[in-house]
């Protein structure tokens, strides 16, 4: 079955560490999103990639960085520059606006 | 810059109970508005997406309808599970991605 799938479904860094959060998608979609649920909240854009090897910051961006060198694949950092970290990130692909995004499951990152 | 808001924040019901959120906007040049749930721990998931003012789309219990100011969600008749929070979001023609609201919470008791 076509999805998007994110891992690990949870994780936890250490105070000044870099940690990747995954996102692999088999749809054949050409663009990718990054967003950041905080308690409570509505999601809020990090980065988006409408094709492979190009990608443009959204509202939240500093403190994380981005790579699309595959279709398939669109990781997040998350850089130690982010200073709170803790929420819950959800990617998406899309591909024809009548049928929305697709999002994964989520990874829940958690500072310890 | 692009905002929307939703109201009510949270909304308790009783099955069968119909009511509607609300989604105001205000933004440059929309392309659509859509509709997502989302349940606990979950990604989104899709509901509906409005391109332009009086278009109305229709899923089970749940219709959602748009004015050149807002977009509202009717639920008929809801069920518990139902309950989930609804998310409205918006493309605009000056970026290429959603911009979401902070969510609708409804809760329907049995």
């Amino acid at each position: 079955d076509g999805g998007i799938t994110q891992s690990p479904k949870y994780l936890f860094r250490k105070e000044g560490q870099n940690v990747t959060l995954s996102c692999e998608q088999n749809l054949n979609h050409d663009a990718m999103y990054w967003y950041r649920q905080d308690p409570g909240q509505g999601l809020r854009l990090i980065y988006y990639s409408q094709i492979v090897n190009d990608f443009q910051k959204g509202d939240i961006a500093e403190g994380y960085s981005v790579s699309r060198e595959k279709k398939e694949s669109f990781p997040l950092t998350v850089t130690s520059a982010q200073k709170n970290p803790t929420a819950f990130y959800l990617c998406a692909s899309s591909a024809d606006r009548n049928y929305g995004y697709t999002f994964g499951s989520g990874t829940r990152l958690t500072v310890v | 810059e692009d905002q929307v808001t939703q109201s009510p924040e949270a909304l308790r019901l009783q099955e069968g109970e119909s009511s509607s959120l609300n989604c105001s906007y205000t933004v440059s040049g929309l392309r659509g508005l859509f509709w997502y749930r989302q349940d606990p721990g979950k990604g989104p998931e899709f509901l509906f997406t409005l391109y332009s003012a009086g278009e109305e789309k229709e899923k089970e219990r749940l219709k959602a309808t748009l004015t050149k100011k807002e977009s509202f969600l009717h639920i008929t008749a809801p069920k518990p599970e139902d309950s989930a929070t609804y998310l409205c979001a918006v493309e605009t023609a000056g970026r290429r991605a959603l911009t979401f609201g902070s969510g609708t919470r409804l809760q329907v008791q049995p």
